[in-house]
């Protein structure tokens, strides 16, 4: 079962515009987690937030968590090009157990 | 460290043949998880391996589904028979712990695409 969803499904920017992805998620965490994946590529970790954090920056990364409302967004700032990929967040179901992966948000930004 | 390694890249079978998908997780990494991706079904967790024991099977689709762990540097995941609703990218990934809280995620190999015909 899903436990992240992510929204939008697909964004299209143009180089140099901030984009803005949202994740809502079922139950109870204690982290979550970003990953981004170019085309016919694997996954890459891209940022972590534990349930105690509210916002969190890695370079152009930012991404915040709201445990009250479930959900969870990834800021991308002054897109470039090479930031087009999918990009999926994932939650263990609980404790110590596996990721559970949403189905991405494809964003393609346009030079 | 190569990363994790998976092969074949790429595998064009015909329905009821076997096919055996390989991985090479991290070296030092004590979990390693296989994942199907489709674009209907997303991401999901076929099965998992802690210090080469499996966890929980349960995602395992059908009996013509296996995956074994000999050792901590070695996964197979084999379908046998193959039918054409198995084609999808096959990926392996290994982690410190199943839920990557230490803050490192998980690192996943290039993905097998299986195309079974």
């Amino acid at each position: 079962s899903q436990q992240g969803e992510e929204d939008p499904q697909a964004l299209s920017i143009q180089e140099g515009e901030n984009a803005t992805m949202n994740c809502s998620y079922k139950t109870s965490i204690n982290n979550l987690q970003w990953y981004r994946q170019n085309s016919g590529r694997g996954l890459v970790h891209l940022i972590l937030i534990r349930s105690n954090e509210r916002e969190k920056h890695s370079g152009r990364l930012r991404v915040t968590l709201d445990t009250s409302k479930k959900s969870s967004s990834l800021l991308i700032t002054a897109s470039r090009a090479a930031d087009t990929a999918s990009y999926f967040c994932a939650t263990p179901s609980s404790g110590n157990t596996p990721l559970v992966f949403g189905k991405g948000t494809r964003l393609s930004v346009i030079a | 460290d190569a990363g994790v390694i998976q092969s074949p890249r790429h595998e064009v079978t015909e329905m009821g043949q076997e096919v055996t998908l390989r991985c090479k997780p991290i070296s030092g990494h004590d979990y390693l998880f296989w994942y199907r991706q489709t674009m209907m079904r997303g991401l999901e967790l076929l099965i998992y391996f802690n210090n080469n024991v499996p966890i929980d099977d349960s995602g395992m689709p059908e009996d013509r589904f296996s995956a074994k762990m000999p050792n901590a540097s070695f996964s197979t995941l084999k379908i046998q028979p193959s039918e054409p609703r198995d084609s999808a990218v096959y990926f392996c990934a290994s982690s410190l712990s199943a839920a990557a809280g230490e803050g490192y995620g998980y690192t996943f190999g290039s993905g097998t695409r299986l195309t079974v015909v």
